[in-house]
Formats: structure tokens, sequence, C-alpha cells
């Protein structure tokens, strides 16, 4: 039973549109999530998170807006720049004692020139 | 700071052989982590601990051990490889605070079963 669900394998964008990575979760006791960046080759990078109190939160070009009624969370990168291709992976984090994530399959971004 | 490091980055094993990877982290986190990555599948958390000599399984333990003897190092073996091992392998560290749970991520280590 998957939790976190990216159901888009792969999105292509051109350079300075927006790209909308999206994202939904089954658990309602999820409380915290995440969206992780990863080049190949490379480890995951935490890029940024939303608490479930909040709806929205913007670091600079990138913002994740949290739809909690829908369980959906989406990435916004405004604009996108090809050095944003990467793989994102959408986590979260069940509110309980132990902080593991659960992290869905991955989106694929292309950024092209 | 070299934050979370992975030793070796690949290996090639023969079904039946055994080997551990070693992960380390610099930056005292009390938790630590071992993903693994397949095609399509995303991160999967295999087992984690919540302090020195603690362990604990998470969604695919099998097949896996792990020992955390040190704060900051954190080994999973594999005791008799099976071509289904065969995947990316992720550390990550990370503290428990009530305004992130971000996780640091190693490098990866890329094994082969053949």
């Amino acid at each position: 039973d998957q939790q976190v669900k990216q159901n888009s394998p792969s999105l292509s964008v051109q350079e300075g549109r927006i790209s909308i990575l999206n994202c939904d979760y089954t658990n309602s006791m999820f409380d915290y999530f995440l969206w992780y960046k990863k080049y190949p080759a490379e480890g995951p990078t935490f890029l940024i998170s939303i608490s479930s109190i909040k709806d929205k939160n913007e670091d600079g070009r990138f913002t994740v807006f949290l739809n909690k009624s829908a369980k959906h969370l989406s990435l916004h990168i405004v604009p996108s720049q090809p050095g944003d291709s990467a793989v994102y992976f959408c986590a979260a984090r069940v509110n309980s004692g132990y902080s593991t994530l659960t992290f869905g399959k991955g989106t694929m971004l292309l950024v092209s020139p | 700071n070299a934050g979370v490091t992975q030793t070796p980055k690949f290996r090639v094993l023969k079904t039946g052989q055994s080997m551990t990877l070693l992960c380390a982290q610099d930056m005292n986190h009390e938790y630590m982590y071992w993903y693994r990555q397949d095609p399509g599948m995303g991160l999967r958390l295999i087992h984690y601990s919540v302090g020195e000599g603690t362990t604990a399984k998470g969604e695919v333990p099998d097949g896996y051990n792990v020992s955390r003897l040190k704060k900051q190092n954190f080994l999973l073996g594999l005791e008799s490889a099976a071509p289904s091992q065969t995947s990316v392998y992720f550390c990550a560290s990370g503290e428990r605070h009530f305004s992130s749970y971000e996780q640091y991520f190693g490098p990866g280590t890329r094994l082969t079963v053949t």
C-alpha cells in the first residue's frame, strides 16, 4: 500500500516557465512533508518542507503548497532553470515517536533551454 | 564537515557472499537510516537507529542486519547476498527537532549481486 504517491514519473518544462510537481498521500497521520532533489550518482538533498499546520512555504524560487483536505501537496519552481533537472522525491513523516520518512517514487524533471 | 560518508562506493558480489557497508556522519546526529533505491521504487527504509546501541526494522529489513556501536557509525550487513539485493544503498542521518525532520544523505553505494 503506497502511502505517498507521485503519479507523474517525469515532467518536461522549458527554461523560465513554472514547474509543478505533485504528490498525494493517504495517511492522515502524516504531519510533516519534505521535498528532496536528487542528481544522478549523488545522494538526495533536502529542498524544502512544510508542516501540516501551514498551507504554504516559500524559499526563493521554490514554494510548497499543502491541501490537507485533499491530501495533496505540490512543489512549484519559478522560474525553472536547466540546473533544476533532477529527480524530485516527496516524503512524509508520521506524527509518532520516531522520525522515519515515507518516500514517494519520485518525478524526473527535465528543464530544457 | 564531511557530512555523511559511505564506504565503499561500488561493489560487485557473487550470490551467497557477505559484505558490510559502512556509514559515518560527523554532525553528531542521533538518528541514522539505511535506504535502498531501486528503479521505479523510490527510497525504501531498510533499518534505522535512534541512538547508539539501538536499531529498528524499517519497511524492507529481510536479508539485512545493522549495528550502531558508535554514535557516528551505522553498519549495514548482508550475510548471504542475493541478486534481489542489487540496488543503490543510501545512508542518512538526522536530528529530531519539533520544527524540522530533515535527513542528510550520503552519496550512495552501488551494489551488484551476480
